[in-house]
């Protein structure tokens, strides 16, 4: 099984800030894809394939890596994007996720 | 637009079985798999299985295996998942998703709560 770790694993941002949440991987993956989670709702897709967009999803956002290591980048922190983020892998089975990154708004 | 119904929350004994409904639409039901994911209180996220409507094939978590059984309901446009011999491990939001392009896991239900409590 492939285990995803995510960094940090809670962290606090100002409005304005750059943002880099990382995952990385025990064995080399193709890609990776990443959720969205706020409190209370259901995860939805947020980038895929490691650097695609979901609908939706301000361009503000990044994604990038390969092999083992991968990040998402907020490059302006905005209010809404308080939430907890999933990394996951489709590379292999089972399919895994990361512990998930708290970004919350300083 | 894609949408995935699920049933609702469930209180269950130790030892009993609960099962699950997850009701698709805005799509065609046969050409997608349906996944489900596991999210136990305040932690992570945990990938149960998968089943292909069309023709029932399924591929599961090693964890998993003898505890979840997946099914569909063509006709309905339904997949569920019944959970047995439950014990408190089991007491967590279970989410049915439709995975895309393969692994990309694009729609999620809004979560059944399983709590298990004599």
């Amino acid at each position: 099984e492939i285990v995803l770790t995510q960094s940090p694993t809670t962290m606090a941002a100002s409005p304005g800030e750059k943002v880099t949440l990382t995952c990385r991987a025990s064995s080399s993956v193709s890609y990776m894809h990443w959720y969205q989670q706020r409190s209370g709702t259901s995860p939805k897709l947020w980038i895929y394939e490691t650097s695609k967009l979901a609908s939706g999803v301000p361009n503000r956002f990044s994604g990038s890596g390969s092999g083992t290591s991968y990040s998402l980048t907020i490059n302006s922190m905005e209010t809404e994007d308080a939430a907890t983020y999933y990394c996951q892998q489709g590379s292999s089975y089972p399919w895994t996720f990361g512990g998930g990154t708290k970004l919350e708004l300083k | 637009q894609v949408k995935l119904l699920q049933s609702g929350a469930a209180l269950v004994k130790p030892g009993a079985s609960v099962k699950m409904s997850c009701k698709a639409s805005g799509y065609t039901f046969t050409d997608y798999w349906v996944s489900w994911v596991k999210q136990s209180h305040g932690k992570s996220l945990e990938w149960i299985g998968e089943i292909y409507p069309n023709s029932g094939a399924t591929n599961f978590n090693e964890k998993f295996k003898g505890k979840a059984t997946l099914t569909v309901d063509k006709s309905t446009s339904t997949a569920y998942m019944e959970l047995s011999r439950l014990t408190s491990e089991d007491s967590a939001i279970y989410y049915c998703t439709r995975p895309n392009w393969g692994d990309v896991m694009d729609a999620w239900g809004q979560g059944a709560s399983v709590t298990v409590s004599s």
